[in-house]
């Protein structure tokens, strides 16, 4: 069975540009969760979505955003990017919601800002 | 907000033997779970071992352990008999096991332990 996937794996934009990044979960999974991950650092949550809807959000900006659609996958959309937004995005499926549900990540995308 | 730290940026150890990783966390919650994920240079990141903060007994997955003392908010790793592939970052974090609005947190990770294993 395929893991998650992200797309694309690399890329490189400049300040105040958009950016849109993209995550397909496993397949029956129906959450999927965002975070970023500064190099050097743990990761740090961004998102979680389940059923389509919001169900959990970090201390992020309002330049961040996400969404999921009906077969689950999910982009994150972030504006007016800033040099501090320079990161690997990881995407975490996992089958429910409930915090003991293991989450299994995506290999990332790794977004440079210049 | 809870928090969770990991004293050892780096770690090294003899291939064989055994070795343990630090975690510590803080939180007001009595019902949450704590992992440990491994990320290889690869990048991607992989469940170790999960703990449920209301189970008593430790962890346990193959070569990999931990040691869950909720009373002092600690929660090591440890690898016994380390080989070449488990060289990796090693995070732990920790999940509040529901919200009150009915969703879930987010994981909160620490920021990894380096771990190298000399042959």
């Amino acid at each position: 069975d395929a893991g998650v996937t992200q797309s694309p794996t690399h890329l490189i934009k400049t300040r105040g540009q958009q950016v849109t990044l993209r995550c397909s979960p496993i397949s029956g999974h129906k959450s999927v969760s965002w975070y970023q991950q500064v190099l050097g650092q743990g990761p740090q949550f961004i998102f979680q979505y389940y059923e389509k809807e919001e169900r959990g959000r970090g201390n992020f900006p309002d330049r961040f955003s996400a969404r999921q659609f009906p077969n689950y996958s999910s982009e994150l959309n972030v504006n007016a990017l800033l040099l501090g937004d320079s990161a690997l995005y990881l995407c975490a499926s996992s089958y429910r919601l409930a915090g003991g549900y293991e989450q299994y990540f995506g290999p990332g995308t790794r977004l440079t800002v210049t | 907000a809870q928090t969770v730290t990991q004293s050892q940026p780096e770690m090294s150890v003899q291939e064989a033997e055994t070795v343990t990783l630090s975690c510590t966390y803080d939180t007001s919650e009595s019902d949450y779970y704590l992992f440990w994920y491994k990320q290889p240079p690869s990048r991607q990141m992989i469940l170790v071992i999960r703990q449920e903060a209301y189970k008593q007994q430790n962890a346990t997955e193959n070569r990999f352990s931990v040691n869950f003392q909720k009373a002092a908010k600690s929660f090591s790793l440890k690898i016994s008999d380390s080989q070449l592939g488990d060289a990796a970052m090693y995070f732990c974090a920790y999940r509040r096991k529901s919200n009150s609005g009915g969703g879930a947190d987010g994981l909160t990770f620490g920021k990894g332990t380096h771990l190298i294993i000399q042959p």
